[in-house]
Order: structure tokens, then sequence, then C-alpha cells
């Protein structure tokens, strides 16, 4: 089947607005991840979905940072004013319970 | 919190030598270690993982071994081949709510197999 999407793959936005990023999960994937990867660094956790909940939501690095899900599906990873700070590849994985972790392409996201 | 230092940051081998990265972590908590390879502009995909009940797991060319005690695990590649070249990530976890959900990453070994 299909594995994990992510929408847009590259992201150019000016410093101050908003940005929303789409992760498409694996079909029948409970568990669903956000990883920020900025350039030569590794993955850097944001925040874990279980179904539409999140429970664990302590990697957001601040307030402007936010996620939802919907329908045990789609994630949105939306980033509000944002900052040359924020510019990085956004990767979304989801997996089964305890599962492997599959990776989405990740979105570049570059604020001038 | 979990903190995972990764060794070396770049690594150069010829084909056909063994490649070794360690990884040490510091929360003894900690008990599923996954390794991820991600070559240049593709996404992470794992290749390896190993659970704390156990101190070894090989997978043809590539092995893992976890010291529990010493809180470090490394990845081994015999017979490196130049389609090994990649950035190698391991990451450490613990077992929360029903889920290892929250990995932490080491920043990255650049492996570079030389023809």
């Amino acid at each position: 089947g299909a594995g994990v999407s992510q929408s847009p793959s590259n992201k150019v936005t000016e410093k101050g607005k908003d940005v929303e990023l789409r992760c498409d999960p694996i079909s029948g994937h409970t568990a669903l991840y956000w990883y920020r990867q900025r350039l030569g660094q590794g993955l850097e956790f944001l925040i874990y979905f279980q179904g539409n909940s999140a429970p664990d939501k302590s990697g957001l690095p601040s307030d402007r940072f936010s996620a939802e899900r919907t329908g045990e599906s789609v994630s949105t990873l939306t980033i509000q004013r944002t900052q040359q700070e924020d510019s990085a590849v956004y990767l979304c994985a989801s997996s089964f319970l305890r599962g492997e972790q599959f990776f989405g392409p990740g979105t570049r996201l570059t604020v001038l | 919190g979990e903190n995972v230092e990764q060794h070396p940051s770049t690594l150069s081998v010829q084909e056909g030598d063994s490649a070794v990265i360690k990884c040490t972590y510091s929360d003894s908590a900690s008990n599923y270690f996954p390794w991820y390879k991600q070559e240049l502009g593709k996404r992470p995909q794992l290749i390896i993982d190993i659970r704390s009940n156990v101190g070894e797991k090989k997978d043809q060319r590539i092995a893992v071994t976890l010291n529990k005690t010493a809180k470090h695990f490394s990845l081994h590649i015999t017979e490196t081949q130049p389609e090994d070249s990649a950035v190698y990530f391991c990451a450490a976890s613990m077992y929360v709510r029903g889920s290892n959900y929250k990995l932490t990453f080491g920043k990255g070994t650049l492996l570079t197999v030389n023809p």
C-alpha cells in the first residue's frame, strides 16, 4: 500500500506568516508523530498522536506550534507567525501502536 | 529527559571494510533502540532495532549490540558497499502508555564508503 505522504514538499514563506503542513499516514496506523530536522542535525520529537488525541505535546518548541489529527488519519502541523529559526525539514511518521515508525518524505520549510 | 550521544559524526571507509557507529544514552529506563538510515534527500528508514531483553541482533551484514550496564549500543556494518553510504541515526525510547513512541535521536553519522 501507499506509504506516509506529506504536503507540500517544499514551502517558502515570509517571516511572520502562518503555515500549515499536512501528513497522511499509512492507513490503519493508530500512532502518528511529528519531528523536526534542522540541517545537519538529528530528528527532534515534536508531538505524538494516539488516535486523534495527543498524549504528549512536550516537544512543541513554543505556543506558535500546534497540531491536530482528525478521523484517526490526516494530521496538520500549524506554525503561526513563522520565524527564521523555524526553517527545517518537518517529518511525519506513523506506526501501529508498538511497531516500526515509517517516515514520510518531509516538508522543507524555509522562512525568509 | 533522555539524551543520546552518537559518534563519530563522520566515518569514511574503503569498500569491503567494516564500519562501527556508537551511541550512548542517559535514561536507564530506555528499552528500545532503533537505527535509521537516511540517504541524501530521502526519508529515514529503519534498518535494525533491538530491545533491552537481548544483547545482540544480526541481519545479514548489519548487527547491533547493546550494553545496558554501560548504557551504550553500537551498529556494525560488515563488508561495506558504496550503497551503504548515507547518514545513520541511532535512537532510544522507553515503553510508555503502550508504545515506544518518544524516540530521542542522536545527531547522526555520515558514512562514506569509497569504492
